[in-house]
């Protein structure tokens, strides 16, 4: 099951522009994750937000959290060419009794030198 | 250096032939994972093991099958029964449950000949 759902699908900025994607989930959570992946590479955790924070930051990333309306949502601050690559959020929803984490469909980051 | 290693990195399947994926930790990690990434997609989860001699069903198990006899090492055989395997499959683990980010191999790419 794809729990979470990211938007927008893919993403086209210039260098130094700020990028966001969003991402919604269904059921009630532990904690989200976001993950980063180049092409033809292994996932690289970026963040994660525990239910009960509603916003963390790490360098040029601000994950904020609404648990109200299940979602999330990343941003990268002064994007890099370097920062191309695919977004993942992911869900853990532990109290569910699932013991791994649900991946959404990601969001592809192009960013323009 | 900690981190898992997959291999091969490509492989390839003949009609009505088994094959397996190897999936090494050297993390000291308890939990162990396998996903399944079509082009363009999200990750799904195939199989999942939280302790050696231990593992479940994911999302899309069928066609699939796995052991966990040692700590270090989960692997994964795509069987016959597949009929559809051509994909990126990815391995990770993780410390625990909870607020632990998954960690990720580089994955296999599989590919029908």
């Amino acid at each position: 099951s794809q729990q979470g759902e990211e938007d927008p699908q893919a993403l086209s900025i210039q260098e130094g522009e700020n990028a966001t994607m969003n991402c919604s989930y269904k059921t009630s959570i532990n904690n989200l994750q976001w993950y980063r992946q180049n092409s033809g590479r292994g996932l690289v955790h970026l963040i994660l937000i525990r239910s009960n924070e509603r916003e963390k930051h790490s360098g040029r990333l601000r994950v904020t959290l609404d648990t109200s309306k299940k979602s999330s949502s990343l941003l990268i601050t002064a994007s890099r060419a370097a920062d191309t690559a695919s977004y993942f959020c992911a869900t853990d929803a532990s109290a569910t009794g699932r013991r791994a984490l649900t991946f959404g469909s990601g969001t592809r980051l192009q960013v323009q030198p | 250096d900690g981190g898992i290693t997959q291999s091969p990195k490509y492989l390839f399947r003949k009609e009505g032939q088994n094959v397996t994926l190897s999936c090494e930790q050297n993390l000291n990690h308890d939990a162990m994972y396998w996903y399944r990434q079509d082009p363009g997609q999200g990750l799904r989860l195939i199989y999942y093991s939280q302790i050696v001699n231990d593992f479940q069903k994911g999302d899309i198990a069928e066609g699939y099958s796995v052991s966990r006899e040692k700590k270090e090492s989960f692997p994964l055989t795509v069987t016959s029964a597949q009929k559809n395997p051509t994909a990126f499959y990815l391995c990770a683990s993780r410390q625990g449950q909870g607020s632990q980010p998954q960690h990720f191999g580089d994955g296999t790419r599989l590919s029908i000949l």
